[in-house]
């Protein structure tokens, strides 16, 4: 069965701070690993990680997969107000052609106080 | 862009009653899903599409069906509700190309009492 852990379940910071989010997965088939951000409603997507080593960036917000420890980290620089939400970690799973099944974790609360 | 579009927002169903969560994309996606979302959990797969007349099963699929005639519309039912299924449910579609993702729906926010 596959496997998600995300670290921490939740935190408080202020502003300017910097954050880094952990998810360690086990995925049969693995192919990549996507990050949501999820306020109110619908995830939006931030980042798919194919390859290890290699930095995406987006702003102030960055992540990197390492395929052999089998983890990755988002981190968020000079966090802000509206960084707050719930961060998802979703390995991708291949399921033959070109669909792939996502596994979520539960997510990191990140509260970002003025 | 309307992207994914789910309908109702909002609903509450009587034990045994059923219902038909609406999720429509214009994205031309060949890829559409059906997630559940409970507190404080992660989103757990019910059915999936590859494709008009292609449905399978996901993780959590009892209590529920699917169907996809059209490559812009995936239904999901419920057909006995039962309290177990009070959550909130996600839509997503994607191209089904490598390298890219799914994209959401506002999500149906479903309590049965």
């Amino acid at each position: 069965e596959d496997k998600v852990v995300q670290s921490p379940l939740s935190l408080v910071v202020h502003e300017g701070d910097t954050v880094t989010l952990n998810c360690s997965y086990e995925v049969t088939n693995f192919r990549s690993l996507l990050w949501y951000k999820q306020e109110k409603k619908a995830p939006t997507f931030l980042f798919m990680l194919t390859s290890s080593g290699i930095e995406k960036k987006s702003g102030r917000l960055s992540s990197i997969l390492d395929k052999k420890e089998l983890f990755s980290i988002l981190n968020i620089t000079a966090t802000q107000t509206g960084d707050s939400a719930i961060y998802l970690c979703a390995p991708a799973r291949d399921s033959g052609g070109s669909n792939y099944k996502l596994t979520f974790g539960k997510g990191t609360l990140l509260t970002v106080n003025p | 862009n309307a992207g994914v579009t789910q309908t109702p927002k909002f609903r509450i169903l009587k034990i045994g009653q059923s219902m038909t969560l609406q999720c429509a994309q214009d994205m031309n996606h060949n890829y559409m899903y059906w997630y559940r979302q409970d507190p404080g959990m992660g989103l757990k797969l019910i059915y999936y599409s590859v494709g008009a007349g292609i449905t399978d099963k996901g993780e959590v699929p009892n209590g529920y069906n699917v169907s996809r005639s059209t490559t812009e519309d995936f239904p999901l039912r419920l057909e006995l509700a039962a309290p177990s299924q009070t959550s909130v449910y996600f839509c997503a579609s994607s191209q089904g190309r490598r390298g890219q993702p799914q994209h959401f729906g506002d999500g149906t926010r479903l309590s049965i009492l």
